[in-house]
């Protein structure tokens, strides 16, 4: 079965600063990985996603991601952090029932300080 | 752009009463679903629609039920609420191509008292 593991609840990072959030997955296909922010009192919003070819996806608002087979990781970056950054994030992977079903991880909340 | 609404932001019902969430997307997805969210467990699929009348449990469809009578609605119903229901609910839709993207509305923040 899939599963989805984001390495830490929380992270704080201080504006300019490098952010990184971390996703491991498991999956006995070959799988299709996203990631999705939700910024306070809204829905989930697509920020990249990787289905085939080139490993490294870039997303929306400067954020990109590395799929690592070897690594089964596919953490999330961006060089310089914003205020606006502020958001939970969540990685999701592709569960092989079909139906087009994702499997979440927990979310990870990422706090941005002057 | 794809546009998921759902019916209500916040909610607030009473132990007992039936509660309707509803869910309406307007670009033909075949797929629908009904998540929740609650912190530290990240979303759970309650459960989804892949075509009119048709229905799947996820992981954790008890105490709810759906609807699809449209290809656009998909209904979220609460038979009797209970104050462990309190919680974010989503819904999202996707196309039948295997591409797995989901679309998401911006959620009902339920509160069972």
């Amino acid at each position: 079965a899939q599963s989805v593991t984001q390495l830490g609840s929380h992270v704080s990072v201080s504006e300019g600063a490098l952010v990184l959030l971390r996703c491991n997955y498991s999956s006995s296909v070959p799988p299709y990985l996203f990631w999705y922010v939700q910024y306070p009192n809204q829905g989930l919003q697509l920020l990249l996603k990787y289905t085939t070819g080139a490993t490294l996806v870039k997303g929306i608002n400067g954020f990109e991601a590395e799929f690592k087979k070897s690594e089964t990781s596919f953490h999330l970056t961006k060089p310089s952090a914003h205020m606006s950054d502020a958001a939970e994030y969540f990685c999701a992977v592709s569960d092989s029932g079909g139906y087009n079903k994702l499997i979440f991880g927990a979310g990870t909340r990422l706090a941005v300080h002057p | 752009d794809v546009k998921v609404t759902q019916s209500s932001r916040y909610l607030v019902k009473r132990t007992g009463e039936k509660v309707f969430l509803e869910c309406v997307q307007d670009m033909d997805h075949e797929n629908m679903f009904w998540y929740r969210q609650d912190p530290g467990l990240g979303l759970r699929l309650i459960y989804f629609s892949y075509d009119v009348k048709m229905k799947e449990k996820g992981d954790i469809p008890e105490g709810y039920s759906v609807s699809r009578e449209k290809k656009e609605r998909f209904s979220l119903i609460l038979e009797s609420a209970s104050t462990n229901q309190t919680s974010m609910y989503l819904c999202a839709s996707s196309p039948m191509r295997a591409s797995y993207e989901q679309y998401f509305g911006p959620g009902t923040r339920l509160t069972v008292t």
